[in-house]
Parts: structure tokens; C-alpha cells; sequence
């Protein structure tokens, strides 16, 4: 049962341009979202979240916007740069303790 | 400040066995959290450990444990191990102060091949 789902395995995007990652949810008790980036080999880096009491968090050039009604959210990042190539996982909080629910990741590349 | 360290980074062992992983979180957090990355199935939550215990399971067998250490050290375990046990195992520390922005630092993981 995937509650966290990201149904874009891979998304290309010009440099300068701009990249929105979409993630869709299906568990109302979900409270706090994240976004994280993955480089291989390496672990997930934290990149921006919002609460569900918000609809909008901005951090530079990342974007999350959060629509609680349709259970989706979405990161944008503006201007796109090569180095922003990475896999993007969307992930989910309920209530207190740090359990994290993840989507399947989305791709992104970026390039010249 | 050093971030999240796991040993080994690189495993491999034979269906059967067991196998001890080890995290050590950035200093002074008291979470620590596991998850298990596969192709199949992204990542999926293990266990979270809180001042020594164990505060959220995740939908693992049995064979699957953990413990934390007073330094908030954690280890997992994998008892009879499986082939599908092959996979990258995280470990990620937090700090929490109690709020849901607790944010969770990630370690490089530990690749675990299981032949």
C-alpha cells in the first residue's frame, strides 16, 4: 500500500528553467511533508518541508506547494541548474516520532 | 560537527546469516531512525530509537532489530538473512525537540549484498 506516491519516475529540464517534482498522498493523518535530494552513494539530504497547516513554503530557489484537498504536493525549483540533478523523494509524517513514509523518488536531470 | 556514520559502508554475506550494522548520530541527537532502500520498493521506514527505545516500527519481520546505546549509538540486526534482504540500509539522526520539523540528517548507508 503505497500512501506516498511520485508517479514521475524521471523528469528532464532545460538549465534556467524551471522543474516541478509531483507527489500525491493517500493518508489523511499525514501532517508534515518533506522533500528530500539523493546523490548516489550517498544518503538523502533534507531540502525543504511544509506543515499541513500551510500551503506554501518557500526556501530560495525551492518551492513547496502543499493542496491538502486533493492530497498533493509539489516542488518547485527555479531557475534549474545542472548540479540539481539528483533523485527527489517526497516524503510524509503523522503525528509525533520522526517515521518517515517516502515516495518512490523522481529523477531529475537537468541539463545545458 | 561530524555528521551521521555507519560501518560497514560495503557487506556482503550468504543467505542464512546474520548481520550487525552501526550508527552513530550527529553529537547530541537522540533519534535515530533506520530505513531500508531497494529497487523495488524506495525506501521504507525499519525502526526509531529514542533515549535507548524503540518509539515506531515499521512493517518488518521479527528478524529485523534494533537497539540504541546510552551515547545514542544504534545498531540493527538481520537474523537468517534472505536473498531479498540485499539492499541499502540508512540510518538518519535527529536532534528532536518534540516538533514535527524535527529535522532527520541522513547517513551514506551501509550496502548490504546477500548471495
Amino acid at each position: 500500500d503505497q500512501q506516498v506516491k511520485q508517479n514521475s519516475p524521471s523528469l528532464s529540464v532545460q538549465e534556467g528553467r524551471i522543474s516541478i517534482l509531483n507527489c500525491d498522498y493517500t493518508n489523511s493523518m499525514f501532517d508534515y511533508f518533506l522533500w528530500y535530494k539523493k546523490y548516489p552513494a550517498e544518503g538523502p539530504t533534507f531540502l525543504i518541508s511544509i506543515s499541513s497547516i500551510k500551503d506554501k513554503n518557500e526556501d530560495g530557489r525551492f518551492t513547496v506547494f502543499l493542496n491538502k484537498s486533493a492530497k498533493h504536493l509539489s516542488l518547485h525549483i527555479v531557475p534549474s541548474q545542472p548540479g540539481d540533478s539528483a533523485v527527489y523523494f517526497c516524503a510524509a509524517k503523522a503525528g509525533g516520532g520522526n517515521k518517515l513514509t517516502f515516495g518512490t523518488g523522481t529523477q531529475l536531470k537537468v541539463e545545458l | 560537527k561530524a555528521g551521521v556514520t555507519q560501518t560497514p559502508r560495503y557487506l556482503i554475506k550468504t543467505r542464512g546469516q546474520q548481520v550487525t550494522l552501526s550508527c552513530s548520530p550527529i553529537s547530541g541527537h537522540r533519534s535515530v531512525s533506520w530505513y531500508q532502500q531497494t529497487p523495488g520498493q524506495g525506501l521504507q521506514f525499519l525502526f526509531e530509537y529514542f533515549s535507548e527505545t524503540q518509539r515506531n516500527k515499521g512493517n518488518f519481520p521479527g528478524r529485523f532489530s534494533g537497539r540504541q546505546f546510552s551515547n545514542s549509538r544504534s545498531e540493527m540486526n538481520v537474523s537468517t538473512l534472505e536473498l531479498g534482504d540485499s539492499a541499502l540500509y540508512l540510518c538518519a539522526s535527529s536532534l528532536d525537540r518534540g516538533l514535527a520539523s524535527n529535522e532527520q540528517f541522513f547517513g551514506p548507508g551501509t550496502r548490504l549484498t546477500v548471495l
